[in-house]
């Protein structure tokens, strides 16, 4: 069965203090895995796409990257506008290119 | 360009009523997908559809019915409605490329089932 896992549920962070958000995956053939931001009371805004190992991806403050079992999202010198939940999906190779999502990181970046 | 679009934004529905959410999308996108949030859940499944008139089931599709009769309109609707339906409901859009292909998501429609 697929599945998506998600760590830290939540994570505080002081304004500047850089850190790791963990999406582990168990697949049977892996087409993409997406990131995603998504705001209260807001839709999932789409972030990154990587597709293979060894692949990385930034924006502004976001770095994601893709191992074999795992994506990490590093986020460095986050500010408070950073405060979001942060979602992990995969698309799996035959399927009709839906996501299977894990539950999310809520993170919050105190001033 | 609006992106995808939902209405209603809110809904109170009462058990056993029934109702209908529509999406649309202007980027003329082939596929679009019906999910439900849950707290804890994160997003699942409900229906699904890969083109104008085929519509497919999803992770959770019990309880519900779909319609896609004009490429760019996907309907979710709830025949009689149940507590367990409450929940907020997301559609998305995407092209499908030959490798992945990322989703867009409309703003949400919040129900509740009393």
């Amino acid at each position: 069965e697929d599945q998506v896992t998600q760590s830290p549920e939540a994570l505080r962070l002081q304004e500047g203090e850089s850190s790791s958000l963990n999406c582990s995956y168990t697949v049977s053939g892996l087409r993409g895995l997406f990131w995603y931001r998504q705001d209260p009371g807001k839709g999932p805004e789409f972030l990154f796409t990587l597709y293979s190992a060894g692949e990385e991806k930034e924006k502004e403050r976001l770095k994601a990257t893709l191992t074999k079992k795992e994506s990490f999202l590093h986020i460095t010198a986050p500010k408070p506008e950073d405060s979001a939940t942060y979602l992990c999906a995969v698309q799996i190779v035959g399927s009709a290119r839906q996501l299977t999502f894990g539950s999310g990181t809520q993170l919050t970046v105190l001033p | 360009n609006a992106g995808v679009t939902q209405t209603p934004k809110f809904r109170v529905l009462k058990t056993g009523q029934s109702m209908t959410l529509l999406c649309a999308q202007d980027m003329n996108h082939e596929y679009m997908y019906w999910y439900r949030q849950d707290p804890g859940m994160g997003l699942r499944l409900i229906h699904y559809s890969v083109g104008e008139g085929t519509t497919a089931k999803g992770e959770v599709p019990d309880g519900y019915n779909v319609s896609r009769l004009k490429k760019q309109n996907f309907l979710l609707g709830l025949e009689s409605a149940a507590p367990s339906q409450t929940s907020v409901y997301f559609c998305a859009s995407s092209y499908p490329r030959r490798g992945a292909s990322e989703q867009f998501f409309g703003p949400g429609t919040r129900l509740t089932v009393l």
